[in-house]
């Protein structure tokens, strides 16, 4: 999972397994929740959102589950890709206009 | 489409100088964003403009001034650069606010 400090935590899965990606978050009043993906040298890349009023949403290969009672988010990526070798990170965004963004999980995908 | 653009790519700047950080986006977006990254960090919101015409602070405004110079623009100055303002800079843009942001590729800083 995600925390702070000077090393991001590290996930390393062989190609064609699933991967799951972990996040806390401490805010109990965030209400809208967005899982990037930033490659090497590049801006953040959209992935997939959630809103609190939902537990669990799809997208292409992506899964983001919301358990607010733990305040834990997780993407999970089927299938995984040498593609999907990258950093991770969510964002809470709470009804008060205030972002935080997590330091992010490195995705490492062994072919 | 290019998306979310940003000029300079690099820059390193002496302490005390000034220097504009240019974004644009051509995908007719309403709100526009400039977050700074640093190591071991998450990216930190420095200000924001949630439609043309306006602009407030993030978490981390001070030493910055925006202008949302229309639709399309939105850059971020820094006056007086000091080194704690090293950092890489990412602008994005929204077509609904905090929405889906798209990012640009980036404005690497180093202040000496």
């Amino acid at each position: 999972g995600e925390s702070v400090g000077l090393h991001l935590p590290t996930l390393s899965v062989q190609e064609g397994d699933n991967s799951i990606i972990n996040c806390a978050y401490s805010n109990s009043a965030s209400d809208y929740f967005i899982w990037y993906k930033q490659e090497s040298g590049k801006g953040p890349q959209f992935i997939i959102d959630i809103r609190s009023n939902m537990d669990k949403r799809q997208g292409q290969r992506v899964t983001v589950l919301l358990n607010k009672t733990v305040k834990h988010l997780s993407l999970q990526i089927a299938a995984t890709q040498p593609g999907d070798s990258a950093v991770y990170f969510c964002a809470e965004i709470n009804t008060g206009n205030q972002f935080y963004f997590g330091t992010g999980t490195s995705l490492t995908v062994i072919p | 489409n290019a998306g979310v653009t940003q000029t300079p790519k690099f820059q390193v700047l002496k302490t005390g100088q000034s220097m504009t950080l240019q974004c644009a986006q051509d995908m007719n977006h309403n709100s526009m964003y400039w977050y700074r990254q640093d190591p071991g960090m998450g990216l930190r919101l420095i200000y924001y403009s949630a439609s043309e015409g306006t602009t407030d602070k993030g978490e981390v405004p001070n030493g910055y001034n925006v202008s949302r110079l229309n639709k399309r623009e939105f850059s971020l100055r820094l006056e007086s650069a000091a080194p704690s303002q090293t950092s890489v800079y990412f602008c994005a843009s929204s077509e609904v606010w905090e929405e889906n942001q798209y990012f640009g590729p980036g404005t690497r800083l180093l202040v000496l």
